[in-house]
């Protein structure tokens, strides 16, 4: 399986602060890169997919980068409804995994 | 606008059979790929196989030798069917639509229904 390493695994931020999140893949998966973001008790929700392609809805403080096997997830300036578990996920290899997960913590 | 809804049983008995029903509303389940996707409590998720309208699937190894996705067209509805469980099959399981037009991305969820494994 490809793996999907996640850091930091948490986050502590307050609102207005600027934060990246980073996923790394053990091999190439070009830019089968998506990020979701889970609050609790909900299902997750698509933010972002082929790494920079921003789901129709999502804010537009969210922003993806990254190809090959280094990808960033940033959101510009934290909202209070923003704070969540966020997780990466790779499809350009089946299974498509998911990172372990970043929760990301009001300071 | 799409939507998904799980059904099922959410207790089921050591080595028995697990069986769920996601339902596609507003919308055709024709011309995607259909995910099933689960969570254990307090962990990570973990993507079990999807199914095009076709009938052909993929599953994540650790799981194919007991796992069996189905889909009814008229009904517009597919299924999951994860044979012999343990304990650590306890979960909440999502049905979910694979829009291969995102890089496969899971664009749409169910909310999640909870299956619990205890005799």
């Amino acid at each position: 399986d490809t793996q999907m390493t996640q850091t930091p695994s948490s986050l502590s931020a307050s609102v207005g602060d600027r934060v990246t999140i980073s996923c790394r893949a053990s091999q190439n998966i070009n830019n089968y890169l998506n990020w979701y973001q889970q609050k609790p008790g909900k299902a997750p929700n698509l933010l972002i997919y082929a790494a920079s392609s921003l789901q129709s809805g999502v804010p537009s403080r969210f922003s993806g980068s990254g190809s090959g096997t280094d990808f960033t997830l940033t959101i510009s300036s934290l909202q209070p409804e923003d704070f969540a578990t966020y997780y990466c996920q790779q499809t350009y290899y089946t299974p498509g995994t998911f990172g372990q997960g970043t929760r990301l913590e009001i300071k | 606008q799409v939507q998904l809804q799980e059904s099922g049983s959410g207790l089921v008995k050591p080595s028995e059979t697990l069986s769920l029903t996601c339902t596609v509303s507003g919308g055709s389940i024709r011309s995607y790929y259909w995910s099933w996707i689960r969570q254990p409590p307090g962990k990570g998720l973990e993507w079990i196989g999807y199914i095009y309208q076709s009938g052909s699937s993929n599953f994540n190894p650790p799981l194919k030798s007991r796992v069996t996705i189905s889909v009814d067209t008229s009904k517009n509805q597919f299924s999951l069917k994860l044979s012999s469980v343990t304990a650590a099959d306890t979960a909440v399981y999502y049905c979910a639509r694979v829009n291969y037009h995102m890089r496969e991305a899971v664009d749409v969820w169910g909310k999640g229904t909870t299956v619990t494994v205890s005799s």
